[in-house]
């Protein structure tokens, strides 16, 4: 069976500072995702990563994927307080599974 | 807008009663998923329907039953609602050959009490 682990589940950030999240899956897939949520909030689509050495930017996050060693990053550079959120990977596609998620605080 | 439609946004039921989640996706989509986000454990996959007329369990399918009403429609029912179903519930929807992940519904929070 399928299984994501996201690593760390809690990170507090200064503001201007760089941070890194990992994401395992355990077996091997074609898709990998990555969702943020606000509280209270949806979830919405950040990334979307299709092969091996996929690299995806966004603004300040950036998203990477090694298929051989199962392994997805979120790297996030110089944080802004409005990257507070819960982000989560998620791996599969008609059954996706989620990580557990990491919930982000960045502090002035 | 397009998007999908869950329907209640929030509920409170007493342990034993019945309950349905309605879902309605407008993007005509194949694909229809119910998931619950409980804290910590992030999102669980409780069914889903691959395409109009078929459904499939995911991780934690007992104590609900879904029907696939249409190819718009997914409904997720809880038969005798037991204290550990609080959670919020979120339908999402997905077409296999777009790549843009799945589209969540706004979520529906139940507490069973």
């Amino acid at each position: 069976e399928l299984k994501v682990e996201q690593n760390p589940l809690f990170l507090s950030m200064q503001e201007g500072k760089n941070y890194t999240i990992y994401c395992n899956y355990s077996t091997t897939s074609d898709r990998l995702y990555w969702y943020r949520q606000d509280p209270g909030k949806s979830l919405e689509s950040l990334f979307v990563l299709l092969s091996n050495g996929a690299v995806k930017q966004e603004g300040r996050l950036m998203a990477s994927l090694d298929t051989k060693a199962r392994l997805s990053t979120l790297h996030i550079t110089a944080a802004v307080h409005d990257l507070s959120a819960t982000y989560f990977c998620a791996v599969g596609n008609n059954d996706m599974r989620f990580g557990a998620g990491t919930r982000l605080t960045v502090k002035p | 807008n397009a998007g999908v439609t869950q329907t209640p946004k929030f509920q409170v039921l007493k342990t034993g009663q019945s309950m349905t989640l309605q879902c309605a996706q407008d993007m005509n989509h194949n694909s229809m998923y119910w998931y619950r986000q409980d804290p910590g454990m992030g999102l669980r996959l409780i069914y889903y329907s691959a395409s109009e007329g078929t459904t499939d369990k995911g991780e934690v399918p007992n104590g609900y039953n879904v029907s696939r009403l249409n190819k718009r429609e997914f409904s997720l029912r809880l038969e005798s609602a037991a204290p550990s179903q609080t959670s919020v519930y979120f339908c999402a929807s997905s077409e296999a050959w777009q790549v843009g992940g799945y589209t969540f519904g706004s979520g529906t929070r139940l507490t069973v009490v």
